[in-house]
């Protein structure tokens, strides 16, 4: 079954401590993306990636750190220099006009901090 | 980012057509129209997009304006499980972000 996997649903932070957020793929999809959404909110984009071992910072990317060793895999670290990491982390891929592909999106990650 | 702007909330009758409207009026050429939903605490999934012509889908139809300053998304025969927030969005298509407004919280009842 194609989709979009995140994990965990729930993630739960201490103060002063990196987490890492999991996304995997298998829509065989170049694009891949972090959106963060706050209650009541749009969406933010964190960090995509084009391509493989390629990737560019979005509109709030302080605090986030990312990967893109595998096309299938996109993780996202939330580390401790993030202030206010509560939110909801969405995972997305595609989105090429040349295949008329849209963006889809995981079912997402709920952070909070303890 | 061309701007949208769509009504808050909505409710409709189960098995009746729900019609979302949306105004995009600094939409850019280049722009499709893409509709998405999002359910409490899933993510947003994807529903339809066009370009300047109607489209129709197994989930929805959307009819865009001739100027296409503004589309309609039709539910033709709405279920309890369409209950969602909708949002519109202007996209070019290409690896980039989707800007997602504040949508229509659809509500649909018995």
């Amino acid at each position: 079954d194609g989709g979009i996997t995140q994990s965990p649903k729930y993630l739960f932070r201490k103060e002063g401590q990196n987490v890492t957020l999991s996304c995997e793929q298998n829509l065989n999809h170049d694009a891949m993306y972090w959106y963060r959404q706050d209650p009541g909110q749009g969406l933010r984009l964190i960090y995509y990636s084009q391509i493989v071992n390629d990737f560019q910072k979005g509109d709030i990317a302080e605090g986030y750190s990312v990967s893109r060793e595998k096309k299938e895999s996109f993780p996202l670290t939330v580390t401790s220099a993030q202030k206010n990491p509560t939110a909801f982390y969405l995972c997305a891929s595609g989105g090429d006009r040349a295949s008329n592909q849209p963006q889809h999106f995981g079912d997402g990650t709920r952070l909070s901090i303890l | 980012d061309a701007k949208t702007t769509q009504p808050p909330s909505m409710d409709c009758a189960e098995g009746r057509a729900a019609n979302l409207p949306c105004n995009h009026s600094t939409i850019s050429g280049n722009e499709y129209v893409y509709w998405y939903r999002q359910i409490h605490s899933q993510g947003p999934q994807y529903i339809i997009h066009g370009l300047k012509n109607n489209e129709t889908n197994e989930m929805a139809s959307l009819i865009i304006t001739e100027d296409r300053k503004s589309s309609t998304l039709i539910l033709p025969h709405a279920t309890l499980r369409d209950t969602a927030v909708y949002y519109c969005v202007p996209y070019t298509g290409t690896a980039s972000k989707l800007t997602f407004g504040t949508g229509t919280r659809l509500q649909v009842t018995l």
